[in-house]
């Protein structure tokens, strides 16, 4: 059974740092290009960050509005993905998503909060 | 940067009923359509992938179907547990996700 699981979601003040974890099973995740995609208070779904596998240089990419705020890394030993948030803003808060495998595979989110 | 212009923002039907959901992109996406289904407090679910491949374990009342720019997911014969608030993600070029349709039931 595939399993994401993200952790790490929580109220923070603006300008602060969060980290958050998606730990998975049930998939070859080595091979899989992994991403963050959030949803907003209002539901609006946005990508947020991809990083590829190895065979494509862990290549990372991210939507306009977090570049140099956010970084997004991987552990294939822990089958794990990240997502480090930093100078946090109120409009980062939203429903965080990990999923992979071409957006087949979507954990059950993570809620971070930005606000003072 | 692609855009995706989802229509309508809200759709009411009545079990039975086909239903069509749209999705237009800003420019030819190449059939790099995704159509996921979301039930309130869950995660999003694929149920179609690339324009017509439905996903395992799908019902096959839903499909897709389109090329270029326009896209569409039909349910043919609506059902009570289809009641949800549904996206298409185009990920041809970078990765967009239409605003979304919230179906109920009338």
């Amino acid at each position: 059974e595939v399993q994401l699981v993200e952790t790490g979601g929580g109220l923070v003040q603006p300008g602060k740092s969060l980290k958050l974890t998606c730990a998975t099973s049930g998939f070859t995740f080595s091979t899989a290009w992994m991403h963050w995609v959030r949803q907003s208070p209002e539901k609006r779904l946005e990508w947020i960050a991809r990083i590829k596998d190895k065979s494509n240089n862990y290549a990372t990419d991210y939507v306009e509005s977090v570049k140099g705020r956010f970084t997004i890394s991987r552990d294939d030993s822990k089958s794990s993905v990240y997502l480090q948030m930093n100078s946090l803003k109120e409009e980062d808060t939203a429903t965080y998503y990990c999923t992979g495998s071409w957006f087949a595979y979507w954990g059950q989110g993570t809620l971070v909060t930005v606000s003072s | 940067d692609i855009q995706m212009t989802q229509s309508p923002s809200f759709l009411s039907a009545t079990v039975g009923d086909r239903v069509t959901i749209n999705c237009k992109a800003s420019q030819n996406i190449n059939k790099y359509l995704n159509w996921y289904q979301q039930k309130l407090g869950e995660a999003p679910k694929r149920l179609i992938y690339n324009t017509n491949s439905l996903q395992t374990g799908i019902p096959s009342r839903f499909s897709g179907s389109g090329s270029g720019t326009d896209y569409t997911l039909t349910i043919s014969s609506l059902q009570p547990e289809d009641v949800a608030t549904y996206f298409c993600l185009q990920h041809n070029s970078g990765n967009t996700f239409g605003a979304g349709t919230k179906l109920e039931l009338k």
